[in-house]
């Protein structure tokens, strides 16, 4: 089966820069998609087709990719990014599949 | 303006059948491309693709859980409705009802539906 890989958490002091790596061996084939769910809330999409930020998401998300690893980037850190981030990709037959999340703590 | 609302019971017995309905606004389901799918979540665990129906009638299903779901639409109501079979405590979670994009993500998200299964 297909799947993703996450590390579990990632911590970070506020204005510095975090890091979220996602693994998956269909990751050079298959798009790749980050959201980001906060407390009590649905998850929002905030990179899309690996670099691609929706409307109204802060230009400090940014998305990459390299070989099987695709990486959300924040770029100075505020309190309000505090949340789990999930990547997301799709499978080529036609199913989707999430990692398993990242918690990430802004110290 | 793109709005999807899930509805359901809130509590479902081990054994019974789950139909949650998926009712939506602000795009349809005929249009080229568009698809919606169902997402679930266990309380404090990570987010699981159950199924998805598309604008030209395909389907598809989670592998690990494609016996028990069964997906279907209305595009005359704006309705999608998920159905899984034979729930069982592990299958409480909040349910997702969302518009996916055919090339593979998920643009617009339904507030959810907390489904406990217990007797």
């Amino acid at each position: 089966s297909y799947e993703l890989t996450q590390p579990p958490s990632v911590s970070v002091s506020p204005g510095q820069t975090a890091r979220i790596t996602c693994s998956g061996d269909a990751l050079p084939k298959q798009y790749a998609y980050w959201y980001q769910q906060k407390p009590g809330q649905a998850p929002v999409l905030v990179i899309y087709q690996y670099i691609k930020r929706p409307s109204g998401i802060p230009e400090r998300f940014s998305g990459s990719r390299s070989g099987t690893t695709v990486t959300l980037t924040i770029s100075g850190v505020q309190a309000e990014d505090e949340a789990d981030y999930y990547c997301q990709s799709a499978h080529s037959s036609g199913t989707r599949v999430f990692g398993g999340g990242t918690k990430l703590t802004v110290l | 303006q793109v709005t999807l609302r899930e509805s359901g019971p809130a509590l479902v017995k081990p054994t019974q059948t789950l139909t949650l309905t998926c009712t939506f606004s602000g795009f349809s389901l005929t249009s080229r491309e568009m698809c919606v799918s169902w997402i679930r979540q266990p309380p404090g665990k990570a987010l699981e693709w159950l199924a998805r129906v598309d604008w030209d009638d395909d389907i598809y299903y989670s592998t690990s859980l494609k016996t028990r779901l069964t997906i279907s639409k209305d595009t005359s109501k704006n309705q999608v409705v998920l159905t899984m079979t034979n729930m069982d405590p592990v299958d409480t979670a909040t349910y997702y009802c969302v518009r996916d994009q055919e090339v593979g993500y998920f643009d617009y998200w339904g507030q959810g539906t907390l489904v406990t299964v217990s007797s």
